[in-house]
């Protein structure tokens, strides 16, 4: 079945550095690509959309000045987390999307426990 | 934007018995519902979903309802097993296609052996 990798699984980092989070598909084109943000025993929060080769499509709320997304090819986005700060402690997911196959399944990432000191 | 609300947070039933998760959406140009099971550790899957053109899916021990006139659909597992035992999440997007999906707080299920 359809994988899609996320990668670093955890990562610790300072207050005021950025981190980079990778999401890839693994066997599929992934058109569109969903970032999430996932609060201890609550559900996933939609963060942003990103189409293959266009800006991505922040929620109502979401900085995108703080979370760069970039969508550069069709088996990679990317999340940067900007400046983090310790409120911005939480577990990142992405999913990506086959637009090939017509099913429109979302297939989710292991996730990122993202830990601002 | 979309409103999606899911019932109960939490959920135990006796192996066997059978387990209903009922979500409510706002939206009514929503028209695909998909449902993910989260196992402790793991990445949401998809487990089933159903499109605003038919009102039951059913796929084993696994079924989803769909009420578009009053907003709101349900999953239903029958004949509970301990590996059913995770987070299920509803979710609500205007296609299956859509660019945004919105997900329910999800249903902490725990089947007891």
């Amino acid at each position: 079945g359809a994988v899609v990798s996320q990668h670093p699984s955890w990562v610790i980092c300072k207050s005021g550095t950025s981190v980079k989070i990778e999401c890839r598909s693994l066997d599929f084109q992934a058109t569109t690509m969903f970032w999430y943000r996932q609060f201890p025993k609550q559900s996933l929060m939609l963060m942003a959309t990103s189409n293959e080769g266009s800006k991505a499509t922040y929620e109502q709320g979401v900085e995108k000045d703080k979370f760069l997304i970039n969508h550069a090819s069709l088996t990679l986005s990317t999340l940067t987390v900007t400046s983090a700060h310790p409120e911005d402690s939480s577990f990142y997911i992405c999913s990506a999307r086959d637009g090939t196959s017509g099913t429109g399944i979302q297939y989710f990432g292991a996730g990122t426990r993202l830990s601002v000191l | 934007g979309e409103n999606v609300e899911q019932h109960p947070s939490t959920l135990s039933v006796q192996e066997g018995d059978s387990a209903v998760i009922k979500c409510t959406y706002s939206d009514s140009a929503s028209n695909y519902f998909p449902w993910y099971k989260q196992e402790l550790g793991k990445r949401p899957q998809l487990i089933i979903d159903i499109r605003s053109n038919v009102g039951e899916k059913k796929d084993q021990r696994i079924a989803v309802t769909l009420n578009k006139t009053a907003k709101h659909f349900s999953l239903h597992i029958t004949e509970t097993q301990p590996e059913d035992s995770a987070v299920y999440f509803c979710a609500a997007s205007i296609s299956v296609m859509g660019n945004q999906f919105y997900f329910g707080t999800g249903t902490s299920l725990t089947v007891i052996p």
